[in-house]
């Protein structure tokens, strides 16, 4: 079975700091790891994934995510935070081959000017 | 190409009555997943459809059923609506690649009053 923890309900930042909303994973095949985002009243968007090529994933709008066997975590940062970037974030676990997708509970992210 | 349309976007229901939902995936995805989305319980699977055939089912009543038809077009009916039903219903489509990447409409909203 898999499934993911968001560690933060809410994170509130200030525009032009960084962003760091973390995840940590359970998996009992090797993961495949998403972050997507939902802009109120808007479906939700991809903004990266891992599927075990490179560990440091790039994604859309500046966003970067690592993923750490070891600590079984998949958390995603950006270095400077953009009032766009205000939304809801959710942390997806998936076994490849399988849509079985999990989401996490979300992280609210907050950015004040 | 087209995204995942869902329609309708809005619509008011009272208790007792049924509702249908319907989704169109991107061209070419044979895959369709329905979520529920609700402050409380956040995003729940509800099943997935796969070339007609449900692949995969979550833990909601039998109220709620859907199908998938030969174009791959979706539809998810929930039958004697409760308050409870209250909710952002999404759609998610993917393709026969199977990384798991899931493209999401906008959302039908329900309100049961």
């Amino acid at each position: 079975a898999q499934s993911v923890t968001q560690l933060d309900s809410h994170v509130s930042v200030s525009e032009g700091t960084p962003v760091l909303l973390r995840c940590n994973y359970s998996s009992s095949y090797s993961p495949s790891l998403f972050w997507y985002v939902q802009h109120p009243n808007k479906g939700l968007q991809l903004l990266l994934k891992y599927t075990s090529a490179a560990t440091l994933v790039k994604g859309i709008n500046g966003f970067e995510a690592e993923f750490k066997k070891s600590e079984t975590s998949f958390h995603l940062t950006k270095p400077s935070a953009h009032m766009s970037d205000a939304a809801e974030y959710f942390c997806v676990v998936g076994a490849y081959n399988n849509n079985d997708m999990r989401f996490g509970a979300g992280t609210r992210l907050t950015v004040k000017p | 190409k087209a995204g995942v349309t869902q329609t309708p976007r809005y619509l008011i229901k009272t208790r007792g009555q049924q509702v249908t939902l319907s989704c169109s995936p991107i061209s070419g995805h044979r895959s369709v997943s329905w979520y529920q989305q609700t402050p409380g319980q956040g995003l729940q699977f509800l099943f997935e459809y796969f070339s007609e055939t449900q692949r995969n089912k979550g833990n909601f009543p039998g109220r709620f059923s859907g199908r998938q038809f030969s174009n791959s077009r979706s539809e998810m009916n929930v039958s004697t609506l409760e308050l409870g039903d209250s909710a952002l219903y999404l759609c998610a489509s993917s393709s026969t690649s199977d990384t798991g990447e899931l493209f999401f409409g906008e959302g039908s909203r329900l309100t049961v009053l």
